[in-house]
């Protein structure tokens, strides 16, 4: 199977930095997606990463290593708002093929 | 603003009933789209490709001949759940790829909360 690992939960404070990873395996990878996905409703994107390298978008940024199978999204100067649950997406084969989905990361921000 | 639509977003139906849900694809179009399905406290779980003009394929474990996906235009993929049954509710969310800016994306519509009684 095609597994993708990302920890259950995540607490932080307002203000502080987090940093959510991700492990995939590697074979057939097209790209990694990170989405958002807030209570009772659909995700919303964050972040494709298909190269190595960090990709700063504002408060979040996403890194990618192919060779080592593994991402982060970095969450910046976290709001409350931001409590949501993170879900990192494998891209596999090649275009046109559907995502496969990690099981998410809650993360819970308090003041 | 929103890249997908879905409607209904809320389904209340009784069992042995049929419920359509659609997924459209705005100011874009989409040869393929997803269909997935969201329990409770769950990650999302795709339930089958569709591709325009032709057949849908399914995942295994997923009754083709229960969730029916039509996607006959480049902007419009139907599903329906046949015979609803209430381990048939669920969140059902579409999804839609395309290229932006030469970067692949794809956007998720809002989703559609099916609730058989």
């Amino acid at each position: 199977g095609q597994n993708i690992d990302q920890p259950t939960e995540m607490t932080a404070t307002e203000g502080a930095i987090v940093q959510i990873n991700c492990t995939y395996q590697t074979s057939g990878f097209n790209g990694l997606f990170w989405y958002q996905q807030h209570a009772g409703e659909a995700p919303t994107f964050l972040s494709y990463n298909v190269l190595d390298g960090l990709e700063e978008k504002g408060r979040f940024s996403s890194f990618l290593s192919r060779s080592k199978g593994y991402s982060y999204l970095l969450l910046k100067e976290l709001q409350m708002k931001d409590s949501a649950s993170y879900l990192c997406a494998v891209d596999y084969n090649q275009a046109g093929t559907a995502l496969i989905f990690g099981k998410g990361t809650t993360l819970s921000v308090s003041s | 603003g929103a890249v997908v639509s879905q409607h209904p977003s809320w389904v209340i139906c009784k069992s042995g009933t049929s419920v359509k849900i659609e997924c459209r694809s705005l100011d874009f179009q989409a040869t393929t789209m997803f269909w997935y399905r969201q329990f409770p406290k769950q990650s999302l779980m795709l339930m089958a490709t569709s591709n325009e003009g032709s057949k849908a394929t399914y995942e295994q474990g997923v009754e083709k001949d229960k969730f029916l996906i039509n996607h006959a235009s480049l902007t419009l993929s139907t599903l329906t759940v046949t015979s609803a049954h209430p381990e048939d509710s669920s969140f059902y969310i579409c999804s839609a790829r395309f290229d932006r800016a030469f970067q692949e994306t794809q956007y998720f519509g809002p989703g559609t909360r099916l609730l058989v009684l």
